[in-house]
């Protein structure tokens, strides 16, 4: 079944603590993409990678990092995590060419910052 | 830079009714519009989505207009089901900004039985 996996679905943990979210995708896809939502603000980009090496500020970059080694892995650290972080947090994923395509979203995840 | 504003931001309808929910964008190289329904706990999912070529598509109860000269774009869903309940997010994209979604703030819609 084509999808995208993000882990863990739900964290609480403390400001200052280190955390990775992993995002993996089977669809062989190029384009990955992480996105943050918060109440009344819909969707709002944080980082996005064209291929494997290459990524790029979204909107909302700082305080979080990306890195792209694999095609299929698109994780998302947050080095020193502070409360304002604290939201519901989606990966997606489509294929480049012919045009824009439909993004493929994972399930989400939900990270409290204390 | 690119903006979407979604209205309305909550909508109630009685099942069978239909619902309408409105967008408009301001960038006028935006030429994909992406409609995605998002249940409880699940991530965003298309439901439809339009291109700057066509002004009309539609796929059994759920159809989207788009009107490029004013830069709006509308869902239309017809014979409101329950399980339609859930919150609905418009977006726009263009090719000049790598392909980035710019999404509404999003609708909630919730059809009463």
């Amino acid at each position: 079944e084509a999808q995208v996996t993000q882990n863990p679905r739900y964290l609480i943990t403390v400001t200052g603590k280190k955390l990775t979210v992993t995002c993996s995708q089977n669809m062989n896809h190029e384009y990955m993409s992480w996105y943050r939502q918060d109440p009344g603000l819909g969707l709002r980009q944080i980082y996005y990678s064209m291929n494997v090496e290459v990524t790029d500020k979204g909107d909302v970059p700082e305080g979080y990092k990306v890195s792209r080694k694999e095609k299929r892995n698109f994780p998302l650290i947050l080095e020193s995590p502070s409360p304002n972080q604290t939201s519901l947090y989606f990966c997606a994923s489509r294929p480049l060419g012919r045009g824009n395509q439909p993004q493929h979203f994972g399930d989400g995840t939900r990270l409290s910052i204390l | 830079g690119e903006n979407v504003e979604q209205h309305p931001s909550t909508l109630s309808v009685q099942e069978g009714d239909s619902a309408v929910i409105k967008c408009t964008y301001s960038d006028s190289a935006s030429n994909y519009f992406p409609w995605y329904k998002q249940e409880l706990g699940k991530g965003p999912q298309l439901i439809i989505d339009i291109r700057s070529n066509v002004g009309e598509k539609k796929d059994q109860r759920i159809a989207v207009t788009l009107n490029k000269t004013a830069k709006h774009f509308s869902l239309h869903i017809t014979e409101t089901q329950p399980e339609d309940s859930a919150v609905y997010f418009c977006a726009a994209s263009s090719m000049d900004s790598s392909y980035k979604l710019i999404f509404g703030s999003g609708t909630r819609l919730l059809v009463r039985p």
